[in-house]
């Protein structure tokens, strides 16, 4: 079993669509959540940082932690064609710096 | 400017050479990574050197070396390539505090191709 899983998709929604990508993970030592989106045949950018359980926001997008239940989600409301990308995310222990990565969600968005 | 460069940005190549790919930072970071990307788009830690000093080490071939002649630097050496070498390669950075504020900032991806 892996340390993160996640849906490889493709998830294809409609342009405007509410948009949920998840993850969930075993081990409850990872401490810090990221979620990174690569555009294809580019590197993962950071798209959003979370350390503590319950929602982060930065314009459209919207970061979720549960602990508890070792689960994170990224949302993103009115989706856009430029949102067609790979969503990986991605979580670490504290005071590691190697970055753990599920194998990323592919996400079109279409016009 | 770019902040993380690689390069080369494509590599193609047979079984049995020897390849370097280089990485550079411009972002004043002590820390510097390799990641392997394989074909079903999983990214995972190869080695990570922090001020020139190696400090992760992954379940990697020996035939892979990294070196860092200085912290802006890291360069990933492949001896003896094989096929399940092709892949893509990411260089990453970060301030390297390991704190709750650490952040890596990707390069562009080597994408190797061994025949």
């Amino acid at each position: 079993q892996k340390e993160v899983e996640q849906d490889p998709g493709p998830l294809s929604v409609p342009e405007g669509a509410i948009v949920s990508l998840n993850c969930t993970y075993s081990n409850s030592a990872f401490q810090y959540f990221m979620w990174y989106r690569q555009y294809s045949r580019k590197g993962p950018e950071l798209l959003m940082y979370t350390y503590s359980s319950g929602n982060k926001e930065d314009g459209r997008f919207t970061a979720q932690v549960d602990k508890s239940s070792k689960y994170i989600s990224l949302f993103i409301r009115d989706s856009q064609p430029s949102d067609s990308a790979t969503y990986l995310c991605a979580m670490r222990f504290p005071g590691r710096r190697a970055l753990t990565f599920g194998s990323g969600t592919r996400l079109q968005v279409q016009p | 400017d770019t902040a993380v460069s690689q390069t080369p940005k494509y590599l193609v190549t047979q079984m049995g050479n020897d390849k370097s790919i280089k990485c550079e930072q411009n972002l004043g970071h002590d820390t510097m990574y390799w990641y392997k990307q394989d074909s079903k788009k999983f990214l995972k830690i190869m080695f990570s050197y922090n001020n020139k000093e190696l400090i992760i080490n992954e379940t990697v071939p020996n035939r892979f070396s990294p070196k860092s002649p200085d912290k802006a630097h890291l360069n990933l050496h492949i001896n003896s390539l094989e096929l399940g070498d092709s892949a893509v390669y990411f260089c990453a950075s970060s301030q390297g505090t390991s704190g709750y504020q650490e952040t890596q900032y990707f390069g562009p991806g080597t994408r190797l191709l061994v025949l």
